[in-house]
Parts: C-alpha cells; structure tokens; sequence
C-alpha cells in the first residue's frame, strides 16, 4: 500500500484480555519497528524487525508483550493479560534497510493503535 | 544512536523563518542527523536527514556545522500546520530511532 497501515484504530480492553495490535508496513520495506506512546510522553521503543527476524527486543516492557513479522510483511504486536499501564497509542513504522553509509529515506510511521485498557 | 540536546519549546510567527537548534557534540563521523516531527495525535513524520553537507528539499532546510556538532532545522515560511514537536535524532540509519523529548514549536498567528 501508500503508507503503513495499522488497525485497528482503537481498541477498548478489559483489564486481563489479550489484544492483537496488526502493523502493515509499506510493500518492499524490510525493516519494521514498534514504538508507544504514552498521553504526554515520548516515544518508547520497543522492538524492531529485520525481515522476519527481530535483531533488538530491547524495548518490550515485560514477557507479556510478544511481537511476531510473517513473510516479511505484517506484523503483529500482542500484549497478554492487559494492564492499565499499557494504555498507550502503539505506532508502527517500516522503512528500506540501507547498507551502511548509504542514503534512506528514513522511516513512515502508521497513525497508531490507541489502547485503552479499562 | 549520538545524544542529541534541543530546546524544549520554541515559538515563531506564522510566515517567518522556523529555525531550529540541535546540539550533537557526540556524533560519530557516520552518523547521520535525522529530523522528525510529530502533529498532535498523528505518528511521526519524516522530514529531513543529512551526514556532512546542508541539505534541503520540499520540507525544509538541514544546515549542519562543519565541526558535526550542532545543525539547524529551517522552516523557510512556517505556517500554523508546522505546529509540532521535532526530533533530532543522530544514527547510524540501520538501527532503531532514539526518539528524545524535542522541541514543541508553536507558530503564532
């Protein structure tokens, strides 16, 4: 597509639920990241794909968040027995993976998921 | 990913040159400058990105310091949709993006 879609837009959870968060990033990026914000807050990294594979997991908070990218493409994003504190836009963004030193266009994020978790 | 030090809030008059600081004493020689911003409510927008040389395309204006320590981001004629917190990043350009606090610009009527 144009741009990276994510879905859905928003998403209302009850503390405990699990919640799919689905990032579709732009055709022929293969690099994806995953990032959230929180209401006032900065950007939290939280992982990052290379092809299928997820070189740096660093930023996932804790062992209920879980992240899988299928055929270098989609992407989802779960988070299991949901918090308040994961109440947070999650924004997904895709870019081309240029060698080092090389030129890139830099990364294009989706409009988010914003998670409420009641 | 190089530190990068910016003001947290600037204010400019709308049709006026936008001129944004950052500071990246740390930057390594192949790290780039990456500038971003972010519109209330919508997710990051690429804008500009540059290594050595001043860059400029239909955005905006990247003038970095020969010494790589500092650039500035210019806005040639801000208009009230320019609103917007930006980030200067330094990277390497493969990794992930180290988002800091930026710098909330308000164009003024």
């Amino acid at each position: 597509g144009a741009g990276v879609s994510q879905s859905p837009s928003n998403k209302v959870t009850e503390k405990g639920k699990d919640v799919e968060l689905r990032c579709d990033p732009i055709s022929g990026h293969t690099a994806l990241y995953w990032y959230r914000q929180s209401l006032g807050q900065g950007l939290e990294f939280l992982i990052y794909f290379q092809g299928n594979s997820a070189p740096d997991k660093s930023g996932l908070p804790s062992d209920r968040f879980s992240a899988e990218r299928t055929g270098g493409s989609v992407s989802t994003l779960t988070i299991q027995r949901t918090q308040q504190e994961d109440s947070a836009v999650y924004l997904c963004a895709s870019s081309k993976l240029a060698p080092w030193g090389a030129r890139d266009y830099g990364y294009t994020f989706g409009s988010g998921t914003r998670l409420t978790v009641v | 990913d190089a530190k990068t030090t910016q003001p947290p809030s600037m204010d400019c008059a709308e049709g006026r040159a936008a001129n944004l600081p950052c500071n990246h004493s740390t930057i390594s020689g192949n790290e780039y400058v990456y500038w971003y911003r972010q519109i209330h409510s919508q997710g990051p927008q690429y804008i500009i990105h540059g290594l050595k040389n001043n860059e400029t395309n239909e955005m905006a204006s990247l003038i970095i310091t020969e010494d790589r320590k500092s650039s500035t981001l210019i806005l040639p004629h801000a208009t009230l949709r320019d609103t917007a917190v930006y980030y200067c990043i330094g990277t390497f350009g493969n990794e992930k993006l180290t988002f800091g606090t930026g710098t909330r610009l308000t164009i003024i009527p």
